[in-house]
């Protein structure tokens, strides 16, 4: 049982590059999210997704976009990173308003 | 304001002793509230979820809810070092969104001594 898996663990960018963090869970929940983690900051929420086919802003929306591609899988797209968007990135999913489960998170530095 | 308010600490306490963490939020729509510890280098793990005014117990943690103070709790009994860890609240409400968001404090740092 995988719970949620997020991929990849470690990312290093250059300023102005792109890329996707995926994240699939197969508990069958129909809520997913993606936070960012900073010193000192707790969890920020960028994204949500009620259920598939919605998302909807979080905290800290602004630089990120995500796609619920289906009902296991929410991604999450840097267009153009910044330094600003080092941080470490954690999905999560529930089932309605229940408990929310996390992935294992992904360090992404951004140089 | 921070809609999650917590002292980010850190709290000392030692070995054996009554650990106790607060958290207050904004949004007094809010229905859930949980308690997530977190491991240096890992993901947030839930210690307890609490729904209704008063007190909910589970082995040596007890969460405590006040809607009406729009306040939470967590108190840990005969605290362990193996309990140092940051300790999160998160609250499910609407922030001025159409749908529920889990949002979360800042965390407290717990430090037990040994």
């Amino acid at each position: 049982n995988a719970g949620v898996t997020q991929t990849p663990k470690f990312q290093v960018l250059k300023t102005g590059q792109s890329m996707t963090l995926q994240c699939a869970q197969d508990m069958n929940h129909n809520s997913m999210y993606w936070y960012r983690q900073d010193p000192g900051m707790g969890l920020r929420l960028i994204y949500y997704s009620a259920s598939e086919g919605t998302t909807d802003k979080g905290e800290v929306p602004n630089g990120y976009n995500v796609s619920r591609l289906n009902k296991r899988e929410f991604s999450l797209r840097l267009e153009s990173a910044a330094p600003s968007q080092t941080s470490v990135y954690f999905c999560a999913s529930s089932l309605g308003d229940s408990t929310a489960f996390f992935g294992q998170g992904t360090r992404l530095t951004v140089v | 304001q921070k809609e999650v308010e917590q002292n980010s600490g850190p709290l000392s306490v030692p070995e054996g002793a009554i650990a106790s963490l607060n958290c207050t939020y904004s949004d007094r729509g809010s229905q859930s509230f949980f308690w997530y510890r977190q491991y240096s280098g890992k993901s947030p793990e839930l210690i307890m979820f609490i729904y209704s005014n008063g007190d909910k117990e589970d082995g040596r943690f007890t969460a405590q809810l006040n809607k009406a103070s729009q306040y939470v709790s967590l108190l840990i009994r005969d605290s362990q070092p193996s309990d140092s860890a940051t300790y999160l609240c998160a609250v499910r409400g609407l922030y001025g969104g159409a749908t529920n968001k889990l949002i979360f404090g800042t965390g407290t740092l717990l430090a037990v001594q040994p």
